[in-house]
């Protein structure tokens, strides 16, 4: 199993410019979710999914779009990056039974300049 | 508004001794409580988890004490090691949407 993963693991995109982070799992879990880590701020999250066709904002959804069309995957879009979206990604998955403890992808560290 | 409040920022701990972090949250559906383990370069690691039926969760080394009444819980970890210098994250979930919600870290150092 290769677990939660995520492309690419560095970009840098110009203000206005748009772009798409991948996230896939290969655990059949059926919750995923896109959370950001800033300095002195933690993890927020961003958008999660409790399955396919299923998704809801978190705390910091703003600027970021979500789809799950597939159990599978769970791309994040930026619609148009601003420097203040420069931050360190993460995709995250669990299984919806039971076991709450999510997998966590190796990140995507984005620069917007 | 923080959901849940994590405490030091920062600890410095000598070789062999406790590391104690704090955690206190607000929401009192949340009924699962993990830390979350995390080294440079690397995505967070689950480390140990709690739910609000029991007081104190041990394995090896790191120990979660839970105070439901107080709405707080902590994370020790004892004989710390100079292996143990990462961040450590305490997150919380529960109610009708179950997003996990997280501290702001703490970062741990074990000097030798």
């Amino acid at each position: 199993n290769a677990g939660v993963t995520q492309t690419p693991k560095f970009q840098v995109l110009k203000t206005g410019q748009s772009m798409t982070l991948q996230c896939a799992q290969d655990m059949n879990h059926e919750y995923m979710s896109w959370y950001r880590q800033d300095p002195g701020m933690g993890l927020r999250l961003i958008h999660y999914s409790v399955g396919a066709g299923i998704t809801d904002q978190g705390e910091v959804p703003n600027g970021y779009n979500v789809s799950r069309s597939t159990t599978e995957d769970f791309p994040l879009r930026l619609l148009s990056a601003a420097p203040s979206q420069t931050s360190v990604y993460f995709c995250a998955s669990r299984t919806g039974r039971g076991n709450y403890g999510y997998t966590f992808g190796s990140g995507t560290r984005l620069t917007v300049v | 508004q923080q959901q849940v409040k994590q405490s030091p920022q920062s600890l410095i701990v000598q070789k062999g001794g406790i590391s104690i972090i704090n955690c206190a949250y607000e929401n009192t559906a949340f009924d699962y409580f993990p830390w979350y383990q995390q080294f440079p370069g690397k995505g967070p690691a689950l480390l140990i988890a709690i739910r609000p039926d029991v007081s104190e969760k041990k394995e090896g080394r790191f120990t979660i004490s839970f105070n439901k009444s107080a709405k707080q819980f902590s994370l020790h970890i004892m004989d710390s090691q100079p292996g143990d210098s990462a961040t450590y994250f305490c997150a919380a979930s529960g109610g009708a949407t179950n997003k996990l919600i997280f501290g702001t870290g703490t970062l741990l150092a074990v000097q030798p």
